[in-house]
């Protein structure tokens, strides 16, 4: 498989479940993010990892936690959410070898909090 | 901080008409500037870019100018498609830390081709 993907593609959840989301890479990036994507709102950073250390945290509330246990991976765990947190999250990762770091997203998770 | 500006959609156009989707951005130094696409129920695919002051990213028929004097990367096509229909994004990236880039997207513009 190449590029970005990510697991599941749609996922619903109650309030008190806990359920992660996974990403993997197969472009041999060194950089991944978390990206959220609400309706009529613009595109919101919320996580980055870079050689599998957080680097930028975009005041996100603690129910979500990303993990990165590895370059290829990076795992969104949910916990305790609220229907606001339903929208399209999004992974994308990039090189860092120098250049313009530009990235490549995954098809995003479309979560639904009922 | 920085921001990217894009023209309000959607954007309802005939079959082979012009395109355009202004985008302006205020950024300090000289960022990269991309223009992403996001087709119904699926992620962004990076449409083209630009790294420096008139650079001109192409791809897919579609073109944008890094304008530094005026700070815009306009989107045009010549003759759009009904293939064509999608979300558009400006962005511009902010360099990080640890070699990563922080993107900065616009609101996004809905294209509607009709035939």
């Amino acid at each position: 498989e190449t590029g970005v993907t990510q697991t599941p593609r749609h996922l619903v959840m109650g309030m008190t479940n806990k359920k992660s989301l996974k990403c993997e890479q197969h472009l041999g990036h060194n950089a991944m993010y978390w990206y959220k994507q609400s309706a009529k709102k613009p595109l919101e950073l919320m996580f980055v990892y870079s050689l599998e250390e957080r680097v930028e945290n975009n005041s996100v509330p603690s129910r979500f936690s990303p993990e990165c246990p590895n370059s290829s991976h990076l795992f969104l765990h949910l916990h305790t959410l609220q229907p606001e947190d339903s929208a399209l999250y999004l992974c994308a990762s990039s090189g860092g070898q120098g250049g313009v770091y530009e990235q490549y997203f995954g098809p995003g998770t479309r979560l639904t909090v009922t | 901080g920085d921001s990217v500006t894009q023209m309000e959609g959607p954007v309802t156009l005939s079959e082979e008409a012009c395109l355009t989707i202004n985008c302006t951005y205020t950024a300090t130094g000289y960022p990269s500037l991309f223009w992403y696409v996001q087709y119904p129920g699926e992620g962004l695919q990076l449409l083209l870019k630009a790294t420096k002051a008139d650079d001109k990213g192409s791809n897919k028929g579609f073109e944008a100018t890094y304008r530094k004097e005026t700070t815009s990367f306009h989107l045009e096509k010549g003759s759009v498609q009904v293939s064509d229909s999608a979300v558009y994004f400006c962005a511009l990236i902010a360099y990080g830390s640890g070699n990563t880039g922080k993107l900065i997207f616009g609101q996004g513009t809905t294209l509607q081709v009709k035939p």
